[in-house]
């Protein structure tokens, strides 16, 4: 089946810093990726779906120019954590869709300090 | 908008005894519903899903649901469960056209020797 490489799988980085996590479809073009966030016992919860070569759309109550989302290809979407705070800390997941279909990356989980 | 309750976290169970995910959802149109499996360290994989047609669906690894439209409920069943089946699993809705699924809490099944 398709393949969702998400990188890197466990981050930690210093408050105020930003990150970057990658989301790559190995074996297939996709057209539209889907950004979500899972806080500890919770759902997991849509961010924002990105589409290749246009702008991302967000979800209500997540901030654009915080979870900066870039899809310049159709086998790369990058989540950028900007200015990263220890609220933040979440375990973020990516999915390519292919068809109807969507093929979920392993996820990242996030620590910020 | 659409809900989804996975009333149980935590579901022990002894290898070879049958097993039930509970998922409920809440929605005021007509949905598609999803079971996804995560294994440790991997990305979330579908189960099955149910659409349209016959209420009970097969999925893979000998799972199946019942979509049971009065009751609002879409439960996971397994006749009989190996320590593979070990893993977190998530109940999603999806209501329209699109890909943008609500997620359960989702349930960790554990199996015992």
């Amino acid at each position: 089946g398709a393949v969702v490489s998400q990188h890197p799988s466990r981050v930690i980085c210093k408050s105020g810093t930003s990150v970057k996590i990658e989301c790559r479809s190995l074996d297939f073009q996709a057209t539209t990726m889907f950004w979500y966030r899972q806080f500890p016992k919770q759902s997991l919860m849509l961010m924002a779906t990105s589409n290749e070569g246009s702008k991302a759309t967000y979800e209500q109550g997540v901030e654009k120019d915080k979870f900066l989302i870039n899809h310049a290809s159709l086998t790369l979407s990058t989540l950028t954590v900007t200015s990263a705070h220890p609220e933040d800390s979440s375990f973020y997941i990516c999915s390519g869709q292919l068809g109807e279909k969507l093929f979920f990356g392993s996820g990242t989980q996030l620590s910020v300090l | 908008a659409q809900s989804v309750t996975q009333l149980d976290s935590q579901v022990p169970v002894f290898e070879e005894a049958p097993v039930e995910l509970r998922c409920n959802y809440s929605s005021s149109v007509s949905v598609y519903l999803f079971w996804y499996v995560q294994y440790p360290n991997q990305g979330l994989q579908l189960l099955l899903k149910y659409l349209s047609g016959s209420t009970l669906v097969k999925g893979i690894n000998g799972f199946e649901a019942e979509f049971n439209k009065s009751q609002t409920s879409f439960h996971l069943r397994k006749p009989s469960v190996h320590i593979s089946d070990t893993a977190e699993y998530f109940c999603a809705v999806r209501t329209g056209g699109g890909n943008k699924l609500t997620f359960g809490t989702g349930t960790q099944l554990k199996v015992e020797l």
